[in-house]
């Protein structure tokens, strides 16, 4: 499978805990993007990465918000100190990275994080 | 600032029956591109068109076409002889820089 791998699929915590969750990119893809999906709205923009460079966050992402990208790969987002808003579909997409040129996005099945 | 909106949240239509989603965006910048995706239950996003801003020839894939209008700023979704297959939520997004930015998506039912 060559697509974009998300793990888990769901996650159930209570508040307070933290989670990790991981996100395996197109393997030539050298961008790769984190969303939120809450019901009822289209994803929102969190962080992308460059390669192993982190570029730019939204306003979205708290200080309880983390997102790693070593050695320009695999990508892991981790959530500290949950709070029940937290609580939506965490969307990974990669691309190629052809700034300027309206780079098409693929994006994996999703991590839906539920938190009671 | 950019923004697209999606005003229909819901439609139901008949196997066979055409439908046309509706997207609007809004942008300051001369240079963008405007996409569609679709959302199956599964919850992949999965990508259908891309159109930059100085193209405004329509398409046609099979029996999926898109009207691009800037005069209105509108980029619209046709589903010709719809399909059960074809239910899904229908997201457009406008692409500028680094950033997509979606709209509020349209869930679409076939009905058999």
């Amino acid at each position: 499978d060559t697509g974009v791998s998300q793990n888990p699929r769901h996650k159930i915590t209570k508040r307070g805990q933290n989670v990790t969750f991981r996100c395996d990119p197109i393997s030539e893809h050298n961008r790769l993007y984190w969303y939120r999906q809450t019901l009822g709205q289209g994803p929102e923009f969190l962080t992308y990465f460059q390669n192993e460079a982190q570029l730019e966050k939204s306003r979205l992402l708290s200080d309880r918000f983390s997102a790693e990208r070593p050695k320009g790969s695999f990508s892991t987002l981790e959530i500290q100190r949950t709070e029940q808003g937290d609580s939506a579909m965490y969307l990974c997409a990669s691309s190629l990275g052809d700034r300027g040129r309206g780079e098409k996005l693929f994006f994996g099945s999703g991590t839906q994080l539920s938190v009671l | 600032a950019q923004k697209v909106t999606q005003a229909q949240t819901e439609i139901s239509v008949v196997e066979k029956e055409d439908v046309t989603l509706d997207c609007v965006y809004e942008t300051r910048d001369t240079t963008y591109y405007l996409f569609w995706y679709k959302q199956p239950p599964s919850g992949e996003l999965v990508f259908l068109i891309r159109r930059n801003s100085f193209d405004e020839q329509n398409e046609i894939s099979g029996r999926y076409s898109w009207n691009f209008q800037k005069s209105t700023s509108s980029f619209n979704f046709t589903i010709t002889a719809s399909q059960v297959v074809d239910s899904a939520v229908y997201f457009c997004a406008l692409s500028y820089g680094n950033q997509f930015y979606f709209g509020t998506g349209t869930s679409l039912t076939v009905i058999p």
